[in-house]
């Protein structure tokens, strides 16, 4: 089945640890994003690719980095520069036509503690 | 600088009635338009979107409207059912900067009371 995979689901890191958070797609998509959302604050973007080895910052993309080695996979590692990293993070791909639907994963709930 | 405004974070309504969820968009370079609806700790599924060349879509209950000029849209559902009842997200796509760029508004909670 094709899909867009977010893991671990939950996970948890002490406070000035990097954590790096898994997204992986079967879809053949090539733009892939980044979002996280915080209680009403809805979606805000953190990065976004476009191709592989290639990608954009967001709207906040401080204390964040990605990497783009390949077209299915689009990890995000969260620093110990992000000030405030305890959030629910949304990976979404779509495919680059102009006006397509993208597609979410499940999402990952970071707490660091 | 909020580019896609979703004014109100809750609507209620009665099951069978209209609801009515609005937009509003700043940036003039989108020029297609989606509805996602959102349960607690998932992700987003798409609902309905329309491209800025046309001014209504429709999808069984789910209807999209688009006034291009006044930079807003509204997704109305007819008849409501308590099922509905989950988180909508407006979001907004253009090209800016060379990039295809998906931007979301902050969600509007619907509650369908049966």
């Amino acid at each position: 089945d094709g899909g867009i995979t977010q893991s671990p689901k939950y996970l948890f890191r002490k406070e000035g640890q990097n954590v790096t958070l898994s997204c992986e797609q079967n879809l053949n998509h090539d733009a892939m994003y980044w979002y996280r959302q915080d209680p009403g604050q809805g979606l805000r973007l953190i990065y976004y690719s476009q191709i592989v080895n290639d990608f954009q910052k967001g709207d906040i993309a401080e204390g964040y980095s990605v990497s783009r080695e390949k077209k299915e996979s689009f990890p995000l590692t969260v620093t110990s520069a992000q000030k405030n990293p305890t959030a629910f993070y949304l990976c979404a791909s779509s495919i680059i036509s102009r006006g397509t639907e993208a597609f979410f994963g499940q999402g990952t709930r970071l707490t660091v503690v | 600088d909020q580019q896609v405004k979703q004014n109100s974070p809750s609507l209620s309504v009665q099951e069978g009635r209209i609801s009515i969820l609005n937009c509003d968009y700043t940036n003039s370079m989108f020029d297609y338009f989606l509805w996602y609806k959102k349960y607690p700790a998932e992700g987003p599924t798409f609902l309905i979107s329309i491209s800025s060349i046309k001014d209504k879509n429709e999808d069984g209950r789910f209807t999209v409207f688009l006034n291009k000029s006044a930079k807003h849209l509204s997704l109305h559902i007819v008849p409501s059912q308590p099922g509905d009842s989950a988180v909508y997200f407006c979001a907004a796509s253009g090209r800016q900067g060379g990039s295809e760029k998906l931007v979301f508004g902050k969600g509007t909670k619907l509650t369908v009371n049966p």
